[in-house]
């Protein structure tokens, strides 16, 4: 069955510094893989997705992402954090029916000072 | 073009009492995803619809919900005789063509649900 795991459920990064966010998934074909981010009290919002091509992907708010087959991961970064990053990050795949999403179970950025 | 629409933001509901949760996609998006998140825990599928049609309810408990989206007006999910159980956060997603597409879902900010 597919799955998502998120290893790290709370991680503090001081302001400025680097930032990575683990993500392995469970899948057997090509994965469609998502990073969503979610402020308290709101909804999710993109930040980036993979479908095939570059393993590097770009997203919004200075995010990546590198996609790694043979590691089944989908790992999030950004070089320099800052305090509105705080937040938490749901990794995310493509059911194979290509119906839903399968989630995480997040991972809770604090930022310090 | 204004997001996904959720109503009501917060409901408060006693044990036994009837839950309607409102979703109007984005302008545009025929397709509706509903997502529950419980504390702790990442989002859960729940199903997913195009206008009038139930495509995938296999995240749906067997009893006590239905989701529907009518050819007018938004998507509904109702919870019946709710239990303490239910209180969870149900997020409602759309898109304007099938996920296999390679489409993002454009998520609303959540109905909070507390059964007393």
């Amino acid at each position: 069955a597919q799955s998502v795991t998120q290893p790290d459920i709370h991680i503090t990064v001081s302001e400025g510094a680097s930032l990575e966010l683990r993500c392995n998934y469970s899948y057997g074909a090509t994965p469609y893989l998502f990073w969503y981010v979610q402020s308290p009290g709101q909804g999710l919002q993109l930040l980036l997705k993979y479908f095939s091509g570059d393993t590097l992907v770009q997203g919004i708010k200075g995010f990546e992402a590198e996609f790694k087959r043979s590691q089944s991961s989908f790992n999030l970064r950004k070089p320099s954090v800052h305090w509105s990053d705080a937040a938490e990050y749901f990794c995310a795949i493509l059911n194979q029916a290509g119906t839903a999403l399968i989630f995480g179970k997040g991972t809770t950025l604090s930022v310090s000072s | 073009n204004a997001g996904v629409m959720q109503n009501p933001r917060h409901l408060v509901r006693r044990r036994g009492q009837e839950a309607r949760l409102r979703c109007s996609p984005m302008k545009g998006h025929s397709h509706v995803y509903w997502y529950r998140q419980l504390p702790e825990e990442g989002l859960k599928f729940m199903v997913y619809l195009q206008k009038e049609n139930i495509i995938d309810e296999s995240g749906m408990p067997k009893e006590r919900f239905s989701a529907e989206f009518p050819k007018e007006g938004p998507s509904i999910l109702r919870i019946q005789q709710v239990v303490r159980g239910d209180s969870a956060a149900y997020f409602c997603a759309s898109s304007p063509l099938a996920q296999l597409a390679g489409n993002e879902q454009f998520f609303g900010p959540g109905t909070r649900l507390t059964v007393l």
